[in-house]
């Protein structure tokens, strides 16, 4: 089956630093590639997502890159805030949704 | 207007109880998910249910037993609850299986003593 891994776990950066998080895939038939965010005792929500037919999307702070070639993907924000503090999950998509193990990003003001 | 909701919340129960969580969508989609998170955020697929077709993950013990009364609800049956069950569980949905997103609910603590 399909195997996420996501890197790094813990990733602390000033506000208005850049965060890149990256994250690498097993199977070549993964088709779709989406971000969760997850704040301290709430659901995963998605933030942003990616198709396997597109190499990169941007929505506002956040972008998201795909490298078919290299099974990779990864997620960057811009001009980071406090507010972006959380955890984050990639995941990739065969049939079922795998996510990553997660990352926990800290935005220090 | 929530989407996706679940009860309880919280649940703390004793070894060897068996408990359910419930989880109700009113999006009208086809496809409903549990996903169990344990302590150190790693997310994990459960199941996933689609017009009475049940994808079980293989690694998900037979204690664990996923009932859908309608499609508006999946819900989570737990025989003889151990330690290791203690995690957070959370429901979610989509419009199909392979629709490209799925919707969370807010999730339910269940701690094992």
């Amino acid at each position: 089956g399909e195997n996420v891994e996501q890197h790094p776990s813990t990733l602390s950066v000033q506000e208005g630093d850049s965060a890149v998080i990256k994250c690498t895939y097993s199977d070549s038939a993964s088709n779709y590639f989406p971000w969760y965010k997850q704040e301290l005792g709430k659901r995963p929500q998605l933030i942003i997502d990616i198709r396997s037919n597109v190499g990169e999307k941007k929505d506002q702070r956040i972008a998201v890159t795909l490298n078919k070639t290299a099974k990779h993907f990864s997620l960057h924000i811009t001009e980071t805030q406090p507010e972006d503090s959380a955890v984050y999950f990639c995941a990739a998509r065969v049939n079922d949704m795998r996510f990553g193990a997660g990352t926990r990003l800290t935005v220090k003001p | 207007d929530t989407a996706v909701s679940q009860t309880p919340k919280y649940l703390v129960t004793q070894m060897g109880n068996d408990k359910s969580i419930k989880c109700e969508q009113n999006l009208g989609h086809d496809t409903m998910y549990w996903y169990k998170q344990d302590s150190k955020k790693f997310l994990k697929i459960m199941f996933s249910y689609n017009n009475k077709e049940l994808i079980i993950n293989e690694t998900v013990p037979n204690r664990f037993s996923p009932k859908s009364p309608d499609k508006a609800h999946l819900n989570l049956h737990i025989n003889s609850l151990e330690l290791g069950d203690s995690a957070v569980y959370f429901c979610a949905s989509s419009q199909e299986r392979l629709a490209i997103q799925q919707y969370f609910g807010p999730g339910t603590r269940l701690t094992v003593t």
